[in-house]
């Protein structure tokens, strides 16, 4: 089946810093990709959809300067997190969309934030 | 009304049981319906991807699609621990994806 990477897995940053997080689809090329919150317990919460060359589009309620998504190539995604605060603390998961609409999800990366 | 819905349990079953996991959906436009399983502090893994109506078998698990009623189905055969995950329904229409909120569930040894 089809790879998605994630890095880090995990990362304690201090709050006002910013973190990146990357998404990477290992064994095929994603034009879209997805990023997702999932807080314990709960469902999948869709930030926004990142489409390769193009601004990302982002659910209602997401502040897109503070979850800056770049779609750069069709294997790489990134998050970044501006000035992240303690409520932004989650687990976060990127997904790249297969051929056949079929989502892959990464691994996961869980942000605490100090 | 949600796109999706799916009975979030928990589901705890012995070893061996057959395990049904379900949801339905309010769109009869709907034809592609996953199942993923995500296991605690992981991502999401694609299970069973199936199109339209009928059955899709692979391993232990089968997959059902009854679109006269809106019902989705997993079915898991001779359960393992290992099983012990959350379930995930999911489907979609035009790149719109909706998600089940997962049914968690444990295979008792």
């Amino acid at each position: 089946g089809a790879v998605v990477s994630q890095h880090p897995s995990r990362v304690i940053c201090k709050s006002g810093t910013s973190v990146k997080i990357e998404c990477r689809s290992l064994d095929f090329q994603a034009t879209t990709m997805f990023w997702y919150r999932q807080f314990p317990k709960q469902s999948l919460m869709l930030m926004a959809t990142s489409n390769e060359g193009s601004k990302a589009t982002y659910e209602q309620g997401v502040e897109k300067d503070k979850f800056l998504i770049n779609h750069a190539s069709l294997t790489l995604s990134t998050l970044t997190v501006t000035s992240a605060h303690p409520e932004d603390s989650s687990f976060y998961i990127c997904s790249a969309l297969g051929q056949s609409y079929e989502q892959y999800f990464g691994p996961g990366t869980r942000l605490t934030v100090t | 009304q949600k796109e999706v819905e799916q009975d979030p349990g928990p589901l705890s079953v012995p070893e061996g049981a057959i395990v049904s996991l379900n949801c339905t959906y309010s769109n009869s436009a709907f034809q592609y319906f996953m199942w993923y399983r995500q296991y605690s502090r992981k991502g999401p893994e694609l299970l069973m991807y199936t199109y339209s109506s009928g059955n899709k078998e692979d391993g232990r698990f089968t997959a059902q699609v009854d679109k006269s009623s809106k019902y989705i189905s997993l079915f898991i055969r001779d359960s393992q621990p290992s099983d012990s995950a959350t379930y995930l329904c999911a489907t979609h229409s035009r790149n719109q994806f909706y998600f089940g909120t997962g049914t968690s569930l444990t295979v008792i040894p």
